[in-house]
């Protein structure tokens, strides 16, 4: 089973701001099958890229991501309000499918 | 718009039954995978499990292999997932979700491009 890591577990951050998040896996992802989503209070997961750096539909470009092999980050350039949230990375090429612990973005 | 709609949660004992439904609309849903992912309260995501289009193929995660089963009726664009001998671990809000295919490398895998609300399961005495 492939266990991801993210770091750091909460960013405290100011709208304006850049955020930097961290997702580290325990053995290669396959074909850069990493994705992340962001997750509100009380609301289901929202994809936000696929394949490490693809953004999904509707993204804004204020997101980006990057990454190989084990370690992947995602950027945030200019926080907006709606952007505190919790992320989690996930790879989706090895079964079981797994998810990291989450980053809380929240505002400072 | 692509809209997944669970229902059929609530509380049960230890030992105890449940099924969930998903009720998908705005896409052709026997066209695409599906799948159940799971969030214990205030925890993260754990992917549960599965299902081929035609129901031919289906994946669980170990923790529930023997006890949950996941099964599509395609003519009522419905999803379920069948849960018996429920655990203490098993409460969680159980999400649906659509799979839909992404490849790179030469290769292609699953991935959840949209998700239901979710139905909370409370599985205590």
């Amino acid at each position: 089973e492939i266990v991801l890591t993210q770091s750091p577990g909460t960013l405290s951050l100011s709208p304006g701001e850049r955020a930097t998040l961290s997702c580290r896996a325990s053995q290669t992802v396959t074909s850069t099958f990493l994705a992340w989503y962001q997750q509100k209070p009380g609301r289901a997961p929202r994809l936000l890229m696929n394949s490490a750096s693809y953004r999904a539909t509707g993204v804004p470009d204020r997101f980006s991501g990057i990454g190989s092999g084990t370690d992947f980050t995602l950027t945030i350039n200019r926080l907006e309000p709606e952007d505190f949230a919790v992320y989690y990375c996930h790879q989706y090429g090895d079964s079981p499918f797994t998810f990291g612990p989450g980053t809380k973005v929240d505002v400072k | 718009e692509v809209q997944l709609v669970e229902s059929g949660g609530g509380l049960v004992q230890p030992g105890g039954s449940l099924r969930l439904s998903c009720a998908a609309s705005g896409f052709t849903f026997g066209s695409y995978w599906m799948r159940w992912v799971r969030q214990a309260p205030g925890k993260g995501l754990e992917w549960v499990a599965d299902i081929k289009q035609e129901g031919t193929e289906k994946y669980y995660v170990d923790s529930v292999k023997g006890r949950f089963t996941i099964s599509r009726d395609n003519a009522r664009n419905s999803l379920y997932l069948e849960m018996n001998s429920l655990r203490a671990e098993d409460t969680a809000v159980y999400y649906c979700a659509r799979n839909q295919g992404y490849c790179s490398g030469g290769r292609c895998a699953l991935l959840s491009d949209y998700w239901g609300q979710g139905t909370l399961v409370t599985v205590s005495s």
